[in-house]
C-alpha cells in the first residue's frame, strides 16, 4: 500500500522555467510534509517542509503547496537551474509534527535543460 | 565528524552470505532510521530507533533482517544469507527529534 505517491516519475524543464513537482497521499492522519533531494551517490537532503496547518510555505525559489482536502502537495521550483537537476522525494510524517518515521514516494527525477 | 557516516559504501557479496552495514549518526541525534532504495523505487522505511526506546521494526522485510543501536549511537544493520533482491543501497538518517540528516548510504550488490 503505496501511502505517498509521485505519479511522475521525471520531468524536463528548461532553464528559467518553472518545475511542478507533484506528490499524493492517502492517510488523512499525516500531519507534516517534507521534499529532499537527492543527487547520484549521495544521500537525500532536506529541501523544504510544510505543516498541514498551513497551505504554502516559501524559501527562496523553492515553494511547497499543500491541499489537504485533495491530499496533494507540489513543490514549484522557479526559476529552474540546471544545478537543481535531481531526484526530489515527498515525503510524510508518520509524526506527530515532524518526528517519528517518514513515508517516502518513489520519486521525481527534475531534469533542467540549460 | 560533522554528519552521518555510512561504511562501507559499496558492498559486493555473494547471496547466501550475511552482512553487516554501518552507521555512525551525528553526535547527541536520539533518533536512527534505516531506508532502503532499491533500483527504481522510493525510500523504503525499514527500521527506527528512539533513545531507549524499543526500535520500530514494522519495514523489516523478512527475518533475514536485524539491526542493533549499541549505546544510542552506533548501529548495524544486519542481513543474514543475502538474496540478489537485496540488493540496494542502504541510507541511514539520524534526528535531534525533528529533521533527518541522511549519509551517503551503502550500496549492496549481491551477486
Amino acid at each position: 500500500d503505496q501511502q505517498v505517491k509521485q505519479n511522475s516519475p521525471s520531468l524536463s524543464v528548461q532553464e528559467g522555467r518553472i518545475s511542478i513537482l507533484n506528490c499524493d497521499y492517502t492517510n488523512s492522519m499525516f500531519d507534516y510534509f517534507l521534499w529532499y533531494k537527492k543527487y547520484p551517490a549521495e544521500g537525500p537532503t532536506f529541501l523544504i517542509s510544510i505543516s498541514s496547518i498551513k497551505d504554502k510555505n516559501e524559501d527562496g525559489r523553492f515553494t511547497v503547496f499543500l491541499n489537504k482536502s485533495a491530499k496533494h502537495l507540489s513543490l514549484h521550483i522557479v526559476p529552474s537551474q540546471p544545478g537543481d537537476s535531481a531526484v526530489y522525494f515527498c515525503a510524510a510524517s508518520a509524526g506527530p509534527g515532524n518526528t517519528g518515521k517518514l513515508i517516502f514516494g518513489q520519486g521525481t527525477t527534475l531534469q533542467v535543460k540549460p | 565528524g560533522a554528519g552521518v557516516s555510512q561504511s562501507p559504501s559499496n558492498k559486493v557479496t555473494e547471496k547466501g552470505k550475511d552482512v553487516e552495514l554501518r552507521c555512525d549518526p551525528i553526535s547527541g541525534h536520539t533518533a536512527l532510521y534505516w531506508y532502503r532504495q532499491s533500483l527504481g523505487q522510493g525510500l523504503e522505511f525499514l527500521i527506527y530507533f528512539q533513545g531507549n526506546s524499543a526500535p520500530d521494526k514494522s519495514g523489516l522485510p523478512s527475518d533475514r533482517f536485524s539491526a542493533e543501536r549499541t549505546g544510542g549511537s552506533v548501529s548495524t544493520l544486519t542481513i543474514q544469507r543475502t538474496q540478489q533482491e537485496d540488493s540496494a543501497v542502504y541510507l541511514c538518517a539520524s534526528s535531534p527529534g525533528g529533521g533527518y540528516t541522511f549519509g551517503s548510504g551503502t550500496r549492496l550488490t549481491v551477486v
